[in-house]
């Protein structure tokens, strides 16, 4: 069974800071998405990645296949970044998504 | 612009009523899925559909049931509405193919008293 684990689970930060969360994942998983949720909102998806690196203004999504972990980073962190983030996992032919418990994360002014 | 929509933001049932939750997708997408979001147990599975009237329990399906008469609709519906379904219910569609990416409709927050 596939699974994703997600850390922290919750996350405040400062203004301009350096956030990074983590992800790691069970073998199975070939791709690795990112998504983001504003509270009261809907999810969106930020990047799909399987492997190397993808970035995204302030957004930076890397994935090591061999340690199975992957980051989200947020550079210069807003305010607005405010959310919760959540990690899945895809594989094979399961089009099924594995979801990670998520990180709340607050940025404070 | 892609679309998933839900047909209610808000719902405020009694117990033991039933309650439909719709989800319409713009994509043309094969796949579609129903989540219910609970804080501390992230999203979790309640069924899927991979075709028009064809579908598959996902991982809580109990006290649910789903229909997809059309392709481009999805709708679930809980028979006899207990307390405990409470939730936040998300939507979602995607094509059946690598990477799977799933389009999510902007949720309805369901209370049953």
């Amino acid at each position: 069974k596939n699974e994703v684990e997600q850390s922290p689970q919750n996350l405040t930060a400062q203004e301009g800071e350096f956030i990074t969360i983590n992800c790691s994942y069970s073998v199975g998983i070939s791709a690795l998405h990112w998504l983001q949720q504003h509270p009261g909102g809907g999810i969106v998806s930020l990047f799909m990645l399987s492997s190397g690196k993808k970035k995204h203004g302030r957004l930076i999504a890397t994935i090591n296949i061999q340690e199975k972990h992957s980051s989200l980073h947020i550079t210069a962190s807003h305010p607005r970044d405010s959310a919760v983030y959540i990690c899945a996992g895809s594989g094979g032919s399961n089009y099924k998504l594995t979801f990670g418990k998520g990180t709340l994360l607050t940025v404070n002014p | 612009d892609v679309k998933v929509t839900q047909s209610s933001r808000y719902l405020v049932k009694r117990t033991g009523e039933k309650v439909f939750l719709e989800c319409v997708q713009d994509m043309d997408h094969e796949n579609m899925f129903w989540y219910r979001q609970d804080p501390g147990l992230g999203l979790r599975l309640i069924y899927f559909s991979y075709d028009v009237k064809m579908k598959e329990k996902g991982d809580i399906p109990e006290g649910y049931s789903v229909s997809r008469e059309k392709k481009e609709r999805f709708s679930l519906i809980l028979e006899s509405a207990s307390t405990n379904q409470t939730s936040m219910y998300l939507c979602a569609s995607s094509f059946p193919r690598q990477p799977y990416e799933q389009y999510f409709g902007p949720g309805t927050r369901l209370t049953v008293t």
